[in-house]
């Protein structure tokens, strides 16, 4: 069966510094992958997603990038995080065969103080 | 993709079904309604989806009105463990499309 990991379970960053987060999928290949970070009393943001290793769709412009440098694993970036970057951090996985329910990881709160 | 209400809050009695209304009389041919909930701090857990038949698999049922403009989730045997919000959404079907997760209905299983 297929699952879906994250770490870490919880940050918390200053201001200004570097951020990483990563995601990893077992016992699928060529999944589509997906960022997506939920606010305080808020629904879920579509950041970003991928089809493949080193193709990345970017959905809302903002100080964060993602990478996608293996099959199966998915990486969060910033250089400086901002206070408004705060929030729970969720990747997701979908059937890249065609497939389009997506399954959601055990997120990893951020909180930039 | 289409709007869907849902009520802010349900009570169930353990043990007893759960049925859990969403509107989406918005919705376009081509709109799946999916299912999924949220334990508190935890990722959004997959439930069920369809298109116009209603649907069954091991945690649930899926009820679709013939008109497709209204759906009810329905847990057969609720436990404390089905607390949780319960988010409707509906959501034309393909790659790169996010799910809109609104407010959800806030299901309270009660010993």
């Amino acid at each position: 069966s297929q699952t879906i990991h994250q770490w870490p379970a919880t940050l918390v960053q200053p201001v200004g510094s570097p951020l990483s987060l990563e995601c990893t999928v077992e016992g699928t290949s060529n999944p589509n992958l997906y960022w997506y970070r939920q606010a305080a009393g808020r629904g879920l943001q579509l950041l970003f997603y991928s089809v493949g290793i080193g193709q990345i769709s970017s959905e809302v412009p903002q100080n964060l990038s993602a990478s996608r440098p293996q099959d199966r694993q998915f990486i969060l970036s910033s250089k400086k995080l901002l206070l408004s970057d705060s929030g729970f951090y969720l990747c997701a996985w979908s059937d890249g065969r065609g497939g389009d329910t997506q399954y959601f990881g055990p997120g990893t709160r951020l909180t930039v103080l | 993709d289409a709007k869907t209400t849902q009520p802010p809050s349900m009570d169930c009695a353990e043990g007893r079904a759960a049925n859990l209304p969403c509107n989406h009389s918005t919705i376009s041919g081509n709109e799946y309604v999916y299912w999924y909930r949220q334990i508190h701090s935890q990722g959004p857990q997959y439930i069920i989806h369809g298109l116009k038949n209603n649907e069954t698999n091991e945690m649930a049922s899926l009820i679709i009105t013939e008109d497709r403009k209204s759906s009810t989730l329905i847990l057969p045997h609720a436990t404390l463990r089905d607390t949780a919000v319960y988010y409707c959404i509906v959501r034309v079907f393909y790659t790169g499309n996010q799910f809109y997760f609104g407010t959800g209905t806030s299901l309270t299983v009660i010993p």
